[in-house]
């Protein structure tokens, strides 16, 4: 069974600070999705990362996934309170079933305001 | 928004009675997926659908089953609750293999 190492587990910080949230794994991913979810809501998907080294940008978000495809990173500049919420990676493995994603366990980012 | 309806949105039920939860798509999307969400364990796949009648388990489908009579509807059924199946039911949709999955708002689960 793949795992993806999310990390930290929890973060807590004013707003206006940066931040950076980490996605790892020792298998090879063919893609990886980030999502954010709210309290009592479903997880919405925030951005797809295909190609090793691809970097893509939403605004203050900023996603990489690694070189080797096993890794990723969300870096939030500016954090305002909105974009509190629990963050989840999820990828799809590479060579194999292509039905399933393997999901982080998240990371819960609190901004206060 | 995806086309997601997830029903019903809470349940507080007994041990050992059945239930059943319901996720209609709008979408005509092929995959169709179950997860439950709990702290500390993140989302874990119960079963999931890659076409009408077909389906295949998850990592946690013991004590669950599912059905797909037709593209819209995935039900997932608990034959007889227990209280280590409350949480929260996630039910999420894809199109084709290499896009990504949508999700549906959850359904509250409690067994007392």
């Amino acid at each position: 069974t793949q795992l993806l190492e999310q990390s930290p587990q929890f973060l807590s910080i004013q707003e206006g600070e940066n931040l950076t949230v980490y996605c790892n794994s020792s298998s090879v991913f063919s893609s990886l999705q980030w999502y954010r979810q709210e309290p009592g809501e479903g997880p919405v998907l925030l951005v797809t990362v295909v190609t090793g080294g691809e970097v893509k940008k939403l605004k203050r978000l900023t996603f990489q996934f690694g070189d080797a495809r096993k890794d990723s990173s969300l870096h939030i500049t500016a954090a305002q309170p909105g974009d509190t919420g629990l963050y989840l990676c999820a990828g799809s493995e590479s060579g194999g079933s292509n039905y399933k994603l393997t999901f982080g366990k998240g990371t819960l980012l609190t901004v206060n305001p | 928004d995806a086309g997601i309806t997830q029903s019903p949105r809470h349940k507080v039920t007994e041990t050992g009675t059945p239930v059943t939860l319901r996720c209609h798509q709008t979408e005509n999307h092929r995959y169709m997926y179950w997860y439950r969400q709990d702290p500390g364990h993140g989302l874990r796949l119960i079963h999931y659908s890659y076409g009408v009648k077909d389906t295949d388990k998850g990592e946690v489908s013991d004590g669950y089953s599912v059905s797909r009579s037709k593209t819209e509807d995935f039900l997932l059924t608990l034959e007889s609750a227990t209280s280590s199946q409350t949480s929260v039911y996630f039910c999420a949709i894809r199109g084709q293999m290499e896009q990504p999955q949508h999700f549906g708002d959850g359904t509250r689960l409690s067994i007392l």
